[in-house]
């Protein structure tokens, strides 16, 4: 199974600015995905990072707000932008494996004040 | 709707007993379903699979209701180690990556 890493695992930010986030993948895959999950929320979908292409997002998410970048197969980075206190979340990253469903990265534990 | 309704919980056992959550979702064209567990403050991971089937993996049981749109999840002889949030997860489409998640069903397994 793929070993996802993430970076950073948490930080607090001040509103108004962004933060990038990284994921890096031990393994070759076609395709990354980008979750949230708010406070005593489940996980809901950003996007669809694809090499080579840009981004799918899901209904709900914005690439100004969210843009995403697919460089090569192992990597992809999220930036959360111009950030207000409800972009406080876990932002997770995760991949199709094989024909198994989505691995996840340990996430990155953001809190904006 | 939400594309997964799950129990709301909590669940509060004894060890020993067993429990068993339920989870519905609204889009019949759906192809792939998961439990998912996800421990206090951890990336949620995945602990089985669901097949028209059904199948078992040890102590879980899962089931899947194409007709009534309904899955299941039994745990039999729970352990204090079973304490996690279990997460309904429907696939979207054909790429297995695309996940719909319900907001999850606590259990608190206590001795």
């Amino acid at each position: 199974s793929a070993v996802i890493s993430q970076k950073p695992s948490r930080d607090i930010c001040q509103r108004g600015t962004s933060l990038t986030i990284q994921c890096q993948v031990d393994s070759q895959v076609t395709m990354m995905f980008w979750y949230r999950q708010q406070p005593g929320q489940s996980l809901t979908l950003i996007a669809t990072a694809n090499q080579g292409s840009e981004a799918t997002y899901e209904s709900g998410f914005v690439i100004d707000k969210f843009p995403i970048s697919r460089p090569n197969l192992t990597f992809s980075t999220l930036t959360v932008s111009n950030m207000s206190p409800e972009d406080s979340s876990i932002y997770l990253c995760s991949v199709e494996d094989r024909a198994k469903p989505a691995p996840f990265g340990s996430g990155t534990r953001l809190t904006v004040v | 709707r939400k594309e997964v309704e799950q129990d709301p919980g909590p669940f509060n056992v004894p060890e020993g007993a067993t429990v068993a959550f339920n989870c519905t979702y609204s889009n019949s064209a759906s192809q792939s379903f998961f439990w998912y567990r996800q421990d206090c403050r951890k990336e949620p991971k995945l602990l089985m699979s669901v097949y028209s089937s059904g199948n078992e993996d040890g102590r879980f049981t899962a089931q899947l209701n194409r007709a009534s749109q309904y899955i299941s999840l039994l745990i039999r002889d729970s352990k204090l180690s079973d304490s996690a949030t279990y997460l309904c997860v429907v696939g979207r489409g054909s790429t297995l990556g695309r996940l719909y998640f319900g907001r999850g069903t606590q259990l608190t397994v206590w001795p």
